[in-house]
């Protein structure tokens, strides 16, 4: 168990609310990512941070943008909702220290987005 | 470019059958390989991986994998399927480098009917 929880777990909005979901760890990892699963495409990075308010683009980065303020919260915001953003919306760390290779990922459980 | 192929959306096997689950993937330099397993609405669950020395590797639940660098493969398999083992699996890849994520392919649902 890596510590990792997600809020909310589900929700359902409509199109042009903006949307922000938490990622939050309990054991200091630097490097935080945020995925998006869609069937037939498997997961898709969207952002991720390797540190407090250091954060870069993913593939599919647009409609998206992140903030990390504290070293435990990762946060996903969709501006302006669409409905192309319904998905699952996943969060993971890797243990790996800066300068070392990307291992393996812990994830979180998830998030479903339904925008209607 | 690092890119992940799995062979494959959807595998069927019977209980107590070879699961074999293929993935082919592409990287200019060494990479780390891994496989992960979901169970329905649930989150990935690292099942094993790759980085360097031994080409077989062994994970949870009686999957191993074997890294082939001619062939860049590194296929799941399980000597015998059991029903609990009906999950979507993905392979992933990451370079032997720091700052960069995962890079994974679009899975393969397993089936194991009785």
């Amino acid at each position: 168990d890596a510590g990792i929880t997600q809020s909310p777990r589900h929700k359902v909005t409509e199109t042009g609310t903006p949307v922000t979901l938490r990622c939050h760890q309990t054991e200091n990892h630097r490097y935080m990512y945020w995925y998006r699963q869609d069937p037939g495409h498997g997961l898709r990075l969207i952002h991720y941070s390797y540190g407090v308010k250091d954060t870069d683009k993913g593939e599919v980065s647009d409609g998206y943008s992140v903030s990390r303020s504290k070293t435990e919260d990762f946060l996903l915001t969709l501006e302006s909702a669409t409905s192309s953003q319904t998905s699952v919306y996943f969060c993971a760390i890797t243990p790996a220290a800066p300068g070392q290779p990307i291992g393996e990922q812990y994830f979180g459980p998830g998030t479903r987005l339904t925008v209607t | 470019a690092q890119s992940v192929t799995q062979l494959g959306s959807h595998v069927s096997v019977s209980e107590g059958a070879l699961v074999l689950l293929r993935c082919n993937y592409s990287s200019s330099v060494p990479p780390y390989l891994f496989w992960y397993v979901q169970y329905p609405n649930q989150g990935l669950q690292l099942l094993l991986k790759y980085t360097t020395g031994a080409t077989l590797v062994k994970g949870i639940n009686g999957f191993e994998a074997e890294f082939k660098k001619s062939e860049t493969s590194f296929h799941l398999t399980k000597p015998s399927a059991h029903m609990s083992d009906a999950a979507e699996y993905f392979c992933a890849v990451s370079e032997e480098q720091a700052g960069t994520a995962l890079i994974f392919g679009k899975g393969t649902t397993l089936s194991v009917s009785s």
